[in-house]
C-alpha cells in the first residue's frame, strides 16, 4: 500500500538557518504530493503541492521537488524564520483517492 | 469565508458514551473525510465520502460511522467510545476529480475518552 516516511523531529533551528525536511513516499501509479503546515491549536494548512515528476511547488519560500527516481519530495527553506515555527506534514494522494500523511516534523526556530 | 467547520472544538466522554462529531463545509466539495491524529503516527484516515449517499471506509473505521446526505455535511459518529479512541480529530474537504487537489482542513476537534 501506499505510504510516506518523513523525518523524525523535532528539529531546532537559529533564525536564518537553512531547513531540510525529508520525505520520501511508497506509491503505486503517479501520486500527487504535499507539504501541510500545522501551528498550534489549528488544522493543516496547504504549504505547497507537485503533482508530476520533477515538478517544483514553492510558497513562502518553501521548496519542494518531486523526484521520481528517488521517490522523495524533500521541504527546504534557505533562510527559517521564527514565524516557521511548526509541525510539517508530507502527504500523497494517488488516484483513487487514497491519501497517507507522514507522522509530522515539529520546527522550532529560535531566535 | 467559513470553509471547513467542526464542533464542538473539545469533548469529554465517558467510555461506552455515544456522540456525534459535526462537520460542515461551504465550498461546494463532493470529497470529504475525516481524519484522527495522534501523536507520532501523523494523521490516518477514517471514512471519506465522494459525494453525497456515498461513503467509504478508510485506514481505521472500526468503532466510528459516518453519513453524507448532503454535499455540505459529513458527521462522524462513534457508537461506544473507548479510551483508545482518544484522540484529534479532522475533517477535510476538496473538490473530486483528480489526485492534484488538496485538502482544505477544520480546526479539529480534541476529544478524550475517560
Amino acid at each position: 500500500g501506499n505510504s510516506v516516511t518523513q523525518m523524525e523531529g523535532p528539529v531546532t533551528l537559529s533564525e536564518e538557518a537553512f531547513l531540510t525536511i525529508n520525505c520520501t513516499y511508497t506509491a503505486t501509479g503517479y501520486p500527487s504530493l504535499f507539504w501541510y503546515v500545522q501551528y498550534p491549536g489549528e488544522g493543516l494548512q496547504l504549504l505547497l503541492k507537485a503533482t508530476k515528476a520533477d515538478d517544483k511547488g514553492s510558497n513562502k519560500g518553501f521548496e519542494a521537488t518531486y523526484r521520481k527516481e528517488t521517490t522523495s519530495f524533500h521541504l527546504e527553506k534557505g533562510s527559517v524564520q521564527v514565524s516557521d515555527s511548526a509541525v510539517y506534514f508530507c502527504a500523497l494522494r494517488d488516484n483513487n483517492n487514497d491519501m497517507r500523511f507522514g507522522a509530522g516534523t515539529r520546527l522550532t526556530v529560535k531566535p | 469565508n467559513a470553509g471547513v467547520t467542526q464542533t464542538p472544538k473539545f469533548q469529554v466522554l465517558k467510555t461506552g458514551q455515544s456522540m456525534t462529531l459535526q462537520c460542515a463545509q461551504d465550498m461546494n466539495h463532493e470529497y470529504m473525510s475525516w481524519y484522527r491524529q495522534d501523536p507520532g503516527m501523523g494523521l490516518r484516515l477514517i471514512h471519506y465520502s465522494v459525494g453525497a449517499g456515498i461513503t467509504d471506509q478508510g485506514e481505521v473505521p472500526n468503532g466510528y460511522n459516518v453519513s453524507r446526505s448532503t454535499t455540505e455535511d459529513f458527521p462522524l459518529r462513534l457508537l461506544s467510545a473507548a479510551p483508545s479512541q482518544t484522540s484529534v480529530y479532522f475533517c477535510a474537504s476538496s473538490p473530486s476529480g483528480g489526485n492534484n487537489q488538496p485538502q482544505h482542513f477544520g480546526d479539529g476537534t480534541r476529544l478524550s475518552i475517560l
